[in-house]
């Protein structure tokens, strides 16, 4: 079975500070791309950063950045100089290919709390 | 450039009554994905379409099914509600193939639906 882990239901960080966010999973497949959804109360999924899976450097987006651990199937967010903006669910997520096609496999996700 | 629209933005139906969502893809965009999103869960891969045909599905009940038009618009369909079909319900929308980046999901602001 493909899964995806998040162990932290809900989060809370200072304005300023750092704050990592959790993400096992599990598959057998070996093409795959990991992923970071955020999903404010707008409800709208924003992409937050990838990872390809056959790439060792860890990918980083200006104050996002993630931990891969391939063996460890671990993939963790860190966000730096949390803002009250980055206040939302975030949602880890493996896309698998799959016959030609793809699908994506989420977590049940982390809810981020920023605090002034 | 408009994103994925998704249509209607809330919905109550009786059980047992049949639903209708519709999506409008990214432009240029050629595939749509819908996601189930339960109350306080990781969105749920229900099914994909590509050349108006489903290519992959997951473990919904046949009370699901869909329709890609050649403008790539999709709905999707829901028959016989049951109170567990009660959730946001997401479009994504991206291309078929490709790297990482060109298969990136854009998702709409979902259709909440809810059963009674």
């Amino acid at each position: 079975a493909q899964t995806v882990t998040q162990s932290q239901p809900e989060m809370s960080v200072q304005e300023a500070e750092t704050v990592t966010l959790s993400c096992t999973y599990d598959t057998s497949e070996s093409n795959y791309y990991l992923f970071w959804y955020k999903q404010p109360p707008s409800r709208q999924m924003i992409l937050v950063i990838r990872q390809e899976a056959y790439k060792q450097q860890n990918a980083t987006e200006n104050r996002f950045s993630v931990n891969f651990q391939k063996a460890a199937k671990s993939f963790s967010l860190k966000i730096s100089d949390s803002q009250l903006g980055d206040t939302a669910m975030y949602f880890c997520a493996f896309m698998v290919f799959t016959s030609g096609t793809y699908k994506y496999i989420f977590g049940t996700g982390t809810r981020l709390k920023v605090l002034a | 450039d408009a994103g994925v629209t998704q249509s209607p933005t809330h919905l109550i139906k009786t059980r047992g009554q049949q639903v209708t969502l519709r999506c409008s893809p990214k432009s240029g965009h050629d595939t749509v994905s819908w996601y189930q999103q339960a109350l306080g869960q990781g969105p749920q891969f229900i099914f994909q379409y590509y050349e108006e045909e489903e290519r992959q599905r997951g473990n919904f009940p046949d009370r699901f099914s869909g329709h890609q038009f050649p403008n790539y618009s999709s709905e999707l369909n829901v028959n016989a509600l049951l109170l567990g079909d009660s959730a946001l319900y997401l479009c994504a929308s991206s291309l078929r193939l490709g790297t990482a980046k060109n298969t990136e999901a854009f998702f709409g602001q979902g259709t909440r639906l809810t059963v009674v």
